[in-house]
This record gives C-alpha cells, sequence and structure tokens, in this order.
C-alpha cells in the first residue's frame, strides 16, 4: 500500500521558476527520500533527510521534513527543461528488525517545465 | 557500468506461463530490494534481501511468486502462471545496510517491463 501522499499530482512551470511539491505520510519513519523518474534514467536517488532533521539542502534542491506533521517538501530552484519528470516521496521505516531499509513511495507529482 | 542491472528490460508473455527476471547489484551492496510498479503509481515494495537471506516479504507477493539470492550476489525474480494483474514493471534496487543505521538510500535498475497477454 502507499504510504504518502503528494501533493500536486501535476505541476507545469516555466523555466527558472521555482517548483515546490509536497508529501504527507502516515506512520512514524526513519527517513524520508526524494526520488525522480524519467523515461530515460529510471529512478534516481536525490536526497535523503532524517527524521532528526529539518531541513537539507542538495545543489538546487531544498527539502524540509515536519515530523509533527508528517509532512516534507522539496523545493527545485531555478528550474530547467531537463528538471521535467516525476518526483516521488519514500519513506524509509523501522528501528531495526527487518523493516530496515524497506522503502514506500507516494504516487509522485508529475514536473513539467517549459523552456 | 557498475550501476544495477536487470534482464531483461522488456518480456512479453501468454497468460499461465512462467517468467523468471535476474538483477544483479552493485557489487559491494549487501541488500537487494524488489518493486512493482504500475502505471501512474509509485513504486510497491515487494521483497528484500540482506546478503542471501530473505528478510521481508510484502502480502503483495503472492505464492506463485518467488525470489532468491544464491551467494548473496545477484537475484531471480520469478512468477508462475502469471496473470494479466502481474502486467508491470518490476524494479530492482540495491543499497547498503549497516545496523549502525548509516545510508539508505537506494540504487535502482532500469526495470523490467513485463506484458501478460
Amino acid at each position: 500500500s502507499q504510504q504518502g501522499e503528494e501533493d500536486p499530482q501535476a505541476l507545469s512551470i516555466q523555466e527558472g521558476e521555482n517548483a515546490t511539491m509536497n508529501c504527507s505520510y502516515k506512520t512514524s519513519i526513519n527517513n524520508l527520500q526524494w526520488y525522480r523518474q524519467n523515461s530515460g534514467r529510471g529512478l534516481v536517488h536525490l536526497i535523503l533527510i532524517r527524521s532528526n532533521e529539518r531541513e537539507k539542502h542538495s545543489g538546487r534542491l531544498r527539502v524540509t521534513l515536519d515530523t509533527s506533521k508528517k509532512s516534507s517538501s522539496l523545493l527545485i530552484t531555478a528550474s530547467r527543461a531537463a528538471d521535467t519528470a516525476s518526483y516521488f516521496c519514500a519513506t524509509g521505516h523501522g528501528a531495526g528488525g527487518t523493516s530496515y531499509g524497506k522503502l514506500t513511495f507516494g504516487q509522485g507529482t508529475i514536473l513539467t517545465v517549459h523552456p | 557500468d557498475t550501476g544495477v542491472s536487470q534482464d531483461p528490460r522488456h518480456k512479453i508473455t501468454k497468460r499461465g506461463q512462467n517468467v523468471t527476471f535476474r538483477c544483479d547489484p552493485i557489487s559491494e551492496h549487501n541488500r537487494l530490494y524488489w518493486y512493482r510498479q504500475t502505471l501512474g503509481q509509485g513504486p510497491e515494495f515487494l521483497t528484500y534481501f540482506q546478503n542471501e537471506a530473505q528478510l521481508e516479504k510484502s502480502r503483495l507477493l503472492s505464492d506463485r511468486f518467488s525470489a532468491e539470492r544464491p551467494k548473496g550476489s545477484f537475484s531471480t525474480l520469478e512468477i508462475q502462471r502469471t496473470e494479466q494483474g502481474d502486467s508491470a514493471m518490476y524494479l530492482c534496487a540495491s543499497s547498503l545496510g549497516r545496523s549502525s543505521g548509516s545510508r539508505y538510500e537506494q540504487y535502482f535498475g532500469p526495470g523490467t517491463r513485463l506484458t501478460v497477454t
């Protein structure tokens, strides 16, 4: 079953604009990750944020995590046409035991960046 | 290329036939995962291995599905008596995994697209 819900389901912007995607989840997590998927390269890991972190940056990406609201957001700044893809949040569970490392994905946000 | 590889990339089979997919993980990764993805959805977890031990299986993995990882290297996923509902992209991923809980990012292969006619 899908853990997360992503919002919006689809986002269309112009090159140079910022894109913000949100993810909500239901159960407690160990970490939350964002992945990108396009037809050319499959699923690619973007960034990981641990449950004890609130914000993380990687290049043009900024991720926030609010465990009290069980939500995360991914901000892509100065978007490019090459950022066009589906973006998924995935939650990692477990503090030991057999669920350690398994990811539960949301349904994704389809981002289209127009040149 | 030292990434995760999967074979075949595409498989078309008739309902009732058996199919087997192979995944070769990144060589130093001790964890290997199988996911299934249908159109418009995110990947859904099927099973995972730590070395050669299969540690967890999803309820999605009916008794027609079996996965192995002999010697903790490559893995195979077999589907017996395929059904049209099995049509999906089957994704393999690998990662490092340490009990101290360091890095969990998973590296995905390109997937095997299964079509059951």
